[in-house]
């Protein structure tokens, strides 16, 4: 089954202690990025990948980091979490090209930051 | 930047159609999309449209597309208890997970 897993699904850590959000697909995808959503605002891009190590920051990349070592996982890193970064994530995935123009989604990431 | 924007709230009742909008700012956006996410679930797509169609229809979902007023809209007929979700409105110039900007996200509440 085509599909994007993020690891954990419902995290509660304190500020600035590292953690690591886990996202694979199976789907053989080049492009997969990250977001946050948060009340009010919609799903802002965090960082996005176009390929094994090809990364650029997107839209609120401030305190997070990201790596793509390997074309099915690109993980989401918090070095020093702070409140602020509380929130849902999500993992997206899609191919570079062709007629399927579907982002598929993982089923999300919430994390609490006390 | 780009801008999507969306009313925050929409109810209806059920069995009545619903029309949920969406405005863009970003003329050279060539897909627009649908999506729909339920209670404590990831996003699915519902739908989307190229830039070069005015309208798509998909069993009960319509949409509408005004490029000349980068207004796009949604419409649910014969809306369900189990429709009540958020929809969000998002576009992008090239359909990649790559570039995707969403709106702020509709809440449908359906009313018995």
């Amino acid at each position: 089954e085509a599909q994007v897993t993020q690891n954990p699904r419902y995290l509660i850590t304190v500020t600035g202690k590292k953690l690591t959000v886990t996202c694979s697909q199976n789907m053989n995808h080049e492009y997969m990025s990250w977001y946050r959503q948060d009340p009010g605002l919609g799903l802002r891009q965090i960082y996005y990948s176009m390929n094994v190590e090809v990364t650029d920051k997107g839209d609120v990349p401030e305190g997070y980091k990201v790596s793509r070592k390997e074309k099915r996982n690109f993980p989401l890193i918090l070095e020093s979490p702070s409140p602020n970064q509380t929130s849902l994530y999500f993992c997206a995935s899609s191919p570079y090209r062709g007629t399927n123009t579907e982002a598929f989604f993982g089923q999300g990431t919430r994390l609490t930051v006390v | 930047g780009e801008d999507v924007e969306q009313s925050l709230f929409l109810s209806v009742r059920e069995g009545d159609s619903s029309v949920i909008n969406c405005t863009y700012t970003d003329s050279s956006s060539t897909y627009l999309y649908w999506y729909k996410q339920e209670p404590g679930a990831g996003l699915q797509l519902l739908t989307y449209i190229f830039s070069n169609m005015d309208m798509k229809q998909d069993q009960r979902l319509t949409v509408l597309l005004n490029k000349k007023d980068k207004h796009l809209s949604l419409r649910i007929a014969d809306t369900q208890t189990g429709d009540s979700a958020i929809y969000f409105c998002a576009e992008s110039n090239d359909g990649s997970a790559r570039q995707l900007t969403f709106g702020s996200g509709t809440q449908l509440t359906v009313l018995p």
